[in-house]
C-alpha cells in the first residue's frame, strides 16, 4: 500500500489561506469517506484535526476545513495563523481494512 | 482526562525484539480499537497495526507482517506491540493511538525505537 501523495511544503502569510491536497486511489480515498488530518509539531502528540473527510473535532478552530472530490482530498486553513506551522498529514483507510498516511505537508507561515 | 502512555522503546541491534506499552487511562478502553503509528526519522506517518476491542481481530502494513504482534489486555487498560527481527528501518518513535472508525482521535507522545549495531 502506498502512501497518499501530498505536496512536500506550503507556505503562505498571516491571514491567508492555503490548501494541502492529498491523493489516493480508488482503494483509498475514493472508496470512503474515512479521511482525517493530523497536526504534527516537533516532541508532540500527533492531533486530529479533521475526520470523515469534513468534520472538525471540539475545540478545532473553525478555520480548518476539508473536503474530497474522487480520489483527492483537501485541507483548507483559511485565515492562516503562526501556530498553523506545522507538518500536516491526511490519512485514509483502504480496501484492504489497513489505514495508509500521506507523504506529509511542511506549512509555512511567512 | 485521556492518556495514552507509550513505554519500552530503546536501542536494539538488527534481529533483536523488543516490547512496547502502552498504559489508557479517562476512556471505556474496553470499548474501543487501538492502534500503533510509527514515524521515520525525518519522515513521515506510517501506520503499523491495530486491534479490535476484544482483541479478536487484528491487521498489520505489509512491512511487519510476521514479525510484529499487536495485543491488549482488557483488565488492565493496555495495548503491546511485540517487534521481532527488528531491522535498521523499523528505527523511529512509534505511537499509540485511540482508534473510531476510520480515524484516529487521541495520540500518545511515542516512544523511541533505535535499532542499530
Amino acid at each position: 500500500q502506498s502512501a497518499l501523495t501530498q505536496p512536500a511544503s506550503v507556505s503562505g502569510s498571516p491571514g491567508q489561506s492555503i490548501t494541502i491536497s492529498c491523493t489516493g486511489t480508488a482503494s483509498d480515498i475514493g472508496n470512503y469517506n474515512h479521511v482525517s488530518w493530523y497536526q504534527c509539531h516537533p516532541d508532540k502528540a500527533p492531533k486530529l484535526m479533521i475526520f470523515d473527510v469534513d468534520h472538525r473535532p471540539s475545540g478545532v478552530p473553525d478555520r480548518f476545513s476539508g473536503s474530497k472530490s474522487g480520489n483527492t482530498a483537501s485541507l483548507i486553513i483559511s485565515g492562516l495563523q503562526a501556530e498553523d506551522e506545522a507538518d500536516y498529514y491526511c490519512s485514509s483507510i483502504t480496501t484492504s481494512k489497513i489505514y495508509v498516511f500521506g507523504s506529509g505537508t511542511k506549512v509555512s507561515v511567512l | 482526562e485521556v492518556q495514552l502512555v507509550e513505554s519500552g522503546g530503546g536501542l536494539v541491534q538488527p534481529g533483536g525484539s523488543l516490547r512496547l506499552s502502552c498504559a489508557a487511562s479517562g476512556f471505556n478502553f474496553i470499548t474501543l480499537w487501538m492502534c500503533w503509528v510509527r514515524q521515520v526519522p525525518g519522515k513521515g506517518l506510517e501506520w503499523v497495526a491495530n486491534i479490535k476491542e476484544d482483541g479478536s481481530e487484528k491487521y498489520y502494513v505489509d512491512s511487519v507482517k510476521g514479525r510484529f504482534t499487536i495485543s491488549r489486555d482488557n483488565t488492565k487498560n493496555l495495548v503491546y506491540l511485540q517487534m521481532n527481527s527488528l531491522r535498521v528501518e523499523d528505527t523511529g518513535v512509534y505511537y499509540c493511538a485511540r482508534q473510531r472508525p476510520g480515524y484516529f482521535d487521541f495520540w500518545g507522545r511515542g516512544t523511541l525505537v533505535t535499532v542499530s549495531s
